[in-house]
């Protein structure tokens, strides 16, 4: 069964960079499913960051507006998130999850989540 | 830009049906995702393509779509399926990916 698992700085300082990984297990990253990450605001709905697929980004939410870069690590069986001029609007728990559907894609496998607090 | 709506929050008796919507312009065309969160845990998938069930899921979780309007029913709900349920979707175009607000439901 696939796992996943976020892990990263739960403290960013504004204007600074988010950097998170997404740590998988039962899957390899690089063998035919996209993967994804996604957020959640406190009190707000999810959030469709970006996807990826075998290397190359598949879909970048634009309200994010180019700020987020999304890698894999096929060595380390790991998807980085990297969100760049963070403010407190990027406050929010962060999901990884793996994506599969041909006619609409949908995340079937999801971390716990990590909560990011952007502040000073 | 498009939105899913969902009601805040739905309460029922255990054993009693319990009857999630969301709705959304695009779901006439587009398939509906429903997903089980309970706090501090990974969501779990409990329905795709409108009305596919994920293996291991309960069969009383079962899914449906009319119009614009998606429908999650737990028939018998029992107390551990107290959780936020949302439902995920696309535009027309399939650009945006949009989630809804979130319902949660109280069995007690």
């Amino acid at each position: 069964q696939v796992q996943l698992q976020e892990s990263g700085p739960g403290l960013v300082r504004p204007s600074e960079t988010l950097s998170l990984t997404c740590s998988v297990s039962g899957y390899s990253v690089s063998s035919g499913y996209y993967w994804g990450w996604f957020r959640q605001p406190p009190g707000k709905r999810l959030e469709w960051i970006a996807t990826i697929y075998q290397g190359l980004t598949n879909y970048e939410n634009p309200s994010l507006k180019s700020r987020a870069i999304i890698s894999v690590d096929t060595s380390k069986n790991q998807v980085s998130l990297h969100v760049s001029s963070v403010t407190a609007a990027d406050t929010a728990v962060y999901f990884c999850a793996r994506v599969i559907g041909t006619v609409t894609p949908y995340p079937d496998y999801w971390g716990q989540g990590i909560l990011v607090d952007v502040s000073s | 830009s498009y939105e899913l709506t969902q009601p805040p929050s739905v309460s029922v008796s255990p054993g009693q049906t319990a009857r999630l919507t969301c709705s959304g312009d695009a779901l006439p065309k587009k398939y509906a995702f429903w997903y089980q969160q309970k706090s501090g845990q990974a969501p779990i998938l409990v329905i795709y393509d409108d009305s596919k069930r994920p293996s291991g899921i309960p069969e009383r979780f079962s899914g449906s779509s009319s119009g614009t309007v998606a429908t999650l029913t737990i028939s018998g709900a029992q107390v551990e399926d107290e959780a936020d349920y949302f439902c995920y979707s696309t535009d027309n175009s399939g650009n945006e990916r949009v989630f809804g607000g979130g319902t949660k439901l109280t069995v007690l």
